[in-house]
């Protein structure tokens, strides 16, 4: 079985300033990575994905993430944050086999601050 | 359509009432997924539907929970002799189901059991 932990359920941030968003997963067997994006009111919204190849994906909006196979993890970061950029963010994985089931991590409240 | 669309957006209703969510994938996408969003938390998967392959209802936490699809197009979710518990965001996302593994989200049917 898969499970994806996501550390911290709230990172407040001044705007302008870095951000890391933390996730780790488990799993037995491999797995593409995710990481979604969840406006308020909104529906999720993929931000990046790693398939395979460079393990830095650059996505949407100026993110970027890391996948680390041997500390299985694959933290978010962004290097100056907006306001705009408030949200909730999830990090998901799925077996690389025939399975396709997301399994997402509780989800990560980013609050940028003025 | 451009993006996956879900109705009602919000549904309010009494315990042990029948509820009726539906969703409306991205035109020519094959495989469509139900999950559920509890109250800050991530996301839980329902059940699947890719082609006329039956579906994968292992996430169904109920017997009173089904789901149909007609072809590759609407799906219904139904939860029937609604409970408290049910109150939850149900979102649906739909991929081509060619290999591609990016799901889309539609915005979410809102559900308040009183």
């Amino acid at each position: 079985a898969q499970s994806v932990t996501q550390l911290d359920s709230q990172v407040p941030v001044f705007e302008e300033a870095p951000v890391e968003l933390r996730c780790n997963y488990s799993s037995s067997v491999s797995v593409y990575l995710f990481w979604y994006v969840q406006y308020p009111n909104q529906g999720l919204q993929l931000l990046l994905k790693y398939l395979s190849g460079s393990t830095l994906v650059k996505g949407i909006n100026g993110f970027e993430a890391e996948f680390n196979k041997s500390q299985t993890s694959f933290h978010l970061r962004k290097p100056s944050v907006h306001i705009s950029d408030t949200a909730e963010y999830f990090c998901a994985v799925r077996r690389m086999d025939s399975s396709y089931k997301l399994i997402f991590g509780s989800g990560t409240r980013l609050l940028v601050r003025p | 359509g451009a993006g996956v669309s879900q109705s009602p957006s919000n549904k309010v209703t009494e315990k042990g009432k029948d509820v009726e969510l539906r969703c409306d994938p991205i035109s020519g996408h094959t495989a469509l997924y139900w999950y559920r969003q509890r109250l800050g938390q991530g996301l839980e998967f329902l059940i699947y539907f890719q082609g006329n392959s039956a579906p994968d209802k292992s996430g169904l936490p109920s017997d009173r929970f089904s789901a149909e699809r007609t072809g590759e197009s609407v799906s219904t979710l139904t939860i029937q002799r609604t409970q408290q518990e049910d109150s939850a965001v149900y979102l649906c996302a739909s991929s081509r189901g060619d290999g591609e593994e990016t799901q889309y989200f539609g915005p979410g049917t809102r559900l308040l059991v009183l």
